[in-house]
C-alpha cells in the first residue's frame, strides 16, 4: 500500500529539547494530520491542518501544511518524558474515486530521556 | 466526542478458525470507516474501506474472501478474518469520522493465530 516518507525515523533526546519531524509526498493532500501512537493502542490525533500554509498550534505542539500540499512538519518544543510514542503524519485527498482515505506517514520514534 | 470503540482488544484463536472483530461508533454515526493493519514497528497499511449498506472496497493485494467487511448500521463494522493463519498475526486497528474533524482511531485488536 502506498505510504508518505515521513522523517527522521527516530529521535532520542533530552528533556526540554524541541522536536522536529516532516512528511513528504509526491501527491497532493486536501488534508493533512499528524497523530501520536502510545504501544498497544490506536492512534490518537494531534493536529489537523486543512488548508495549504496553515500554521496550526495545540499546547507544545506545531504543524503546518506546506504551500505545494505535498508536505508537512510538526514541531514539538520542550519536550517531556510523556511525549515518547510514535508519531505518525496522515494524508487525506482523493485515491481511486474516494476522497476520504487516508494515507499514513512511516513514523517518527520518538524518545526522551529525563 | 466522537468515540470509537473496538472489540476484542486481544484475541488468540486457532489456526483455521475465524475471527470477528468489531468497531463502534459511540456517539456519532459512521457512513464509512476504515479498517488498517500494522505490524510490529510499523506504520498503519490501510486495508479496506467499510461502507454503511454497501460493499466494502478493498485497497490492492487485500483479499476479500479472506477479510470480510460488514457494515450493517451507522455505527458498527466488522472484520472477519477468516480461516486464520500464523501470518495473519497482526494489529488490526479501525477509524470512523465525521468528515472535517479528522478520524478517530479505536484502540485496535490484537490477534494472534496459533
Amino acid at each position: 500500500g502506498q505510504q508518505l516518507n515521513q522523517s527522521p525515523q527516530s529521535m532520542f533526546i533530552q528533556e526540554g529539547e524541541d522536536v522536529s519531524m516532516n512528511c513528504t509526498s509526491s501527491s497532493i493532500f486536501n488534508t493533512w494530520l499528524w497523530y501520536k501512537q502510545e504501544p498497544g493502542e490506536g492512534p490518537v490525533l494531534l493536529i489537523a491542518l486543512y488548508k495549504a500554509g496553515e500554521l496550526t498550534s495545540n499546547g507544545r505542539l506545531t504543524a503546518q501544511f506546506g504551500i505545494t500540499r505535498k508536505d508537512s512538519f510538526l514541531n514539538i518544543s520542550a519536550s517531556i518524558p510523556s511525549d515518547v510514542g510514535i508519531y505518525f503524519c496522515a494524508g487525506q485527498g482523493n485515491y481511486g474515486g474516494a476522497t476520504n482515505k487516508l494515507i499514513f506517514g512511516t513514523g517518527t520514534l520518538l524518545a526522551v530521556q529525563p | 466526542g466522537a468515540v470509537v470503540s473496538q472489540h476484542p482488544s486481544r484475541v488468540i484463536c486457532k489456526s483455521g478458525t475465524s475471527v470477528k472483530i468489531e468497531c463502534r461508533s459511540l456517539d456519532f454515526q459512521a457512513t464509512t470507516m476504515f479498517w488498517y493493519r500494522q505490524f510490529p514497528k510499523k506504520s498503519l497499511m490501510l486495508m479496506a474501506t467499510s461502507n454503511e449498506g454497501s460493499k466494502a472496497t478493498y485497497e490492492q493485494g487485500v483479499e476479500k474472501d479472506k477479510f470480510l467487511i460488514n457494515h450493517a448500521s451507522l455505527t458498527l463494522s466488522t472484520l472477519t478474518v477468516t480461516s486464520a493463519h500464523p501470518e495473519d498475526s497482526s494489529f488490526y486497528i479501525c477509524s470512523a469520522g465525521r468528515g472535517g474533524d479528522g478520524y478517530t482511531f479505536g484502540s485496535g485488536t490484537r490477534l494472534t493465530v496459533v
